[in-house]
């Protein structure tokens, strides 16, 4: 298996530009995760998804975020439009539920740097 | 409400000497317990769980963490160090009623040769 896959790996924008990061989970998984880490903050949920429907997002910060996972194998996570603050590494994490013991699995990470 | 501590950020040993990465949780329900590492420029990697049963869980490579409930922690240790193991060390927690993890803020280990 390819291990839950990431793109961009990294991205640099300028302020006011929109940013969208890609994420393919491990087939089969049916819960999908966002996080974001930082120095300042270290590894923070943004939101999770199971069997592609959002369950809780109460992580992301603004309404400047959005997250849609249309099919199994396919999510995004949007930044419309980005600032310097938003400047971290995004991971995306993977897991097979039937019992909510099961690691997760995660990605390599897109670090976003926004001028 | 769930959390973890992870009350050292640094810790240094020798290859050879044996490392613990400490970890301490609270939960409201029964924890569900992990570690993961992460190298430079890497997504993290899981380690090992603790759901239930034995309260020492040991992996093939020699790492192992300890569940001592009395105490609410989850130490990692690994009886002899190597320079390898050089990597930023997550805990985390989950509450048994709940999917989300919660991650303590980490801890850099570093093994000198």
């Amino acid at each position: 298996d390819a291990g839950v896959i990431q793109s961009p790996r990294h991205e640099v924008t300028e302020m006011g530009q929109e940013v969208t990061l890609r994420c393919k989970p491990i087939s089969g998984h049916d819960y999908l995760f966002w996080y974001r880490q930082t120095m300042m903050r270290g590894l923070e949920l943004l939101i999770y998804f199971n069997n592609n429907v959002p369950i809780d997002d109460s992580g992301m910060p603004e309404d400047r975020f959005s997250a849609k996972m249309p099919n199994a194998s396919f999510s995004t996570l949007k930044i419309q439009p980005s600032e310097p603050r938003d400047s971290a590494v995004y991971f995306c994490a993977s897991s097979l539920g039937q019992g909510n013991y099961n690691e997760q699995f995660f990605g390599p990470g897109t670090r976003l740097t926004v001028l | 409400a769930q959390s973890v501590a992870q009350p050292e950020d640094q810790v240094n040993v020798a290859e050879g000497n044996p490392l613990t990465v400490k970890c301490t949780y609270s939960v409201s329900g029964n924890p569900y317990l992990f570690w993961y590492v992460q190298y430079p420029n890497r997504g993290l990697q899981f380690l090992l769980k603790y759901i239930t049963g034995d309260n020492l869980i040991k992996r093939s490579y020699g790492v192992e963490a300890e569940f001592n409930k009395s105490q609410t922690s989850f130490h990692l240790k690994k009886p002899s160090a190597l320079v390898s193991d050089s990597a930023l060390y997550f805990c985390a927690v989950r509450d048994s009623n709940d999917y989300k993890l919660s991650f303590g803020a980490g801890t850099t280990v570093t093994v000198r040769a």
